[in-house]
């Protein structure tokens, strides 16, 4: 079975700090898919990152980064500089290798960032 | 990239009532469409899965008489929710599958239910 735990379920921070959200995820798939998605109020998943299984290689984008530790099992999210707008609803997720099944979706961690 | 699109964007319906929600893949052809349900501050729930021109199969738990899910072409399936509860109301997103052109999901933005 393929299980997503996100342990912070909020996390406050002030604006310019940096924060990391933590993802573990379980699976005994060899060959799978880790997402990252952020949810503002107004509900629409927004696609932020993809890893495929294979690929351990720490990611960079603008102020976003993230570390995948297959030794770990996590995949963890760290926005540096925080800014009010990146406040919302973060959610880890994990898929096995083919398109065709569904996402397993962690409880998501709620990030507010303060003025 | 990828389009889908679901209608309404919200809908308020009264307790018994059916309401029937649209997930549209605007630029490709859905093989797979993906039914998630969301209550508020909780995490998105699979529902059921549809493949067109099968049935749907449902997770443990979801009443498939009570949602209907119709998945009759490669660019639309609809999830019916059938004499609508209160407890019903949540919020609804689903995600279409593109059949191995990418191999990637791709989400809609998602039908928030309120039924009174």
């Amino acid at each position: 079975a393929q299980k997503v735990t996100q342990a912070q379920t909020e996390i406050s921070v002030v604006e310019k700090e940096d924060v990391t959200l933590d993802c573990v995820y379980e699976t005994r798939d060899t060959t799978y898919y880790l997402f990252w998605y952020k949810q503002p109020p107004s509900g629409e998943l927004v696609f932020l990152i993809r890893r495929n299984s294979f690929d351990e290689q720490n990611e960079i984008s603008g102020r976003y980064s993230w570390n995948f530790q297959k030794s770990t099992s996590s995949f963890n999210f760290t926005i540096t500089a925080s800014q009010v707008v990146d406040s919302a609803v973060y959610f880890c997720a994990l898929r096995w290798n083919s398109g065709n099944t569904p996402l397993v979706f962690g409880k998501g961690t709620r990030l507010s960032v303060i003025a | 990239g990828a389009v889908v699109s679901q209608h309404p964007s919200w809908v308020i319906c009264k307790s018994g009532t059916s309401v029937k929600i649209e997930c549209r893949s605007l630029d490709f052809q859905a093989t797979t469409m993906f039914w998630y349900r969301q209550f508020p501050k909780q995490s998105l729930m699979l529902m059921a899965t549809s493949n067109e021109g099968s049935k749907a199969t449902y997770e443990q738990g979801v009443e498939k008489d009570k949602f209907l899910i119709n998945h009759a072409s490669l660019t639309l399936s609809t999830l019916t929710v059938t004499s609508a509860h209160p407890e019903d109301s949540s919020f609804y997103i689903c995600s279409s599958y593109d059949g191995g052109v990418s191999y990637e999901q791709y989400f809609g933005p998602g039908t928030r239910l309120t039924v009174t």
